[in-house]
């Protein structure tokens, strides 16, 4: 069965420094692409990034790139530089492109620090 | 295109009693898609659409649970005999259902069961 694991329930990270928010993956299909929503505090989902697994290159978008390392099974999201606004939940995603179904892991909160 | 919108915002039930959300997916989405999602955890696959035909319903959601989506366009997500454990925000999201789409939400529908 697939499933998404992020390990890290919270993080409390200083401003403008860089954050690397875990997840890791679990599935047989070799075609399947990973999200990443942020959730603030006013319940909005929002699209971050996304990599499929058959991209070569890591995504990137702005300050948000994706560390993919398909061997391990992971899709790490990187946040450079980060800001006060990027306190929020952060949830990966991962979609299996034989029925699109798309699954959810369990969240980080991330906590900027002044 | 006004975004994914969702009736009613709140709901406020006692157990036992019978409620119905209502979800309209941005017009041209052909893949909706139900969370639940309670607090602080990440979003619980429910059930989704390819147009007017459901693909998958969750092994987890009891019988109580039922969704459809009569014409393709709006979908609707039933829950018979309410009990407390189905308190929860209800999400909605919906995609052109093409490989790496991102899913556009909804501002979810928040159940109470008293």
């Amino acid at each position: 069965a697939q499933k998404i694991t992020q390990t890290q329930p919270g993080m409390f990270v200083q401003e403008k420094e860089a954050v690397t928010l875990d997840c890791t993956y679990d599935t047989s299909d070799q075609s399947y692409g990973l999200f990443w929503y942020k959730q603030p505090s006013s319940g909005e989902m929002i699209f971050l990034i996304y990599q499929g697994s058959y991209d070569e290159q890591n995504a990137t978008e702005g300050r948000y790139s994706l560390n993919f390392q398909k061997a391990r099974k992971s899709a790490n999201l990187v946040i450079s530089a980060s800001q006060l606004g990027d306190s929020a939940m952060y949830f990966c995603a991962m979609i299996m492109n034989r029925d699109d179904k798309i699954i959810f892991g369990k969240g980080t909160r991330l906590h900027i620090l002044p | 295109d006004t975004g994914v919108s969702q009736d009613p915002r709140h709901k406020i039930t006692k157990r036992g009693q019978n409620v119905t959300f209502r979800c309209d997916p941005i017009s041209e989405h052909n893949r909706l898609y139900w969370y639940r999602q309670t607090l602080g955890q990440g979003p619980e696959f429910l059930t989704y659409f390819q147009n007017e035909a459901q693909l998958e319903k969750s092994r987890l959601l009891s019988d109580r649970f039922s969704a459809e989506r009569p014409k393709g366009s709006f979908s609707t997500l039933e829950i018979q005999r309410t009990e407390q454990g189905d308190s929860a925000m209800y999400l909605c999201a919906s995609s052109l259902g093409t490989r790496d789409e991102k899913l556009f939400f909804g501002s979810g529908t928040q159940l109470s069961v008293l």
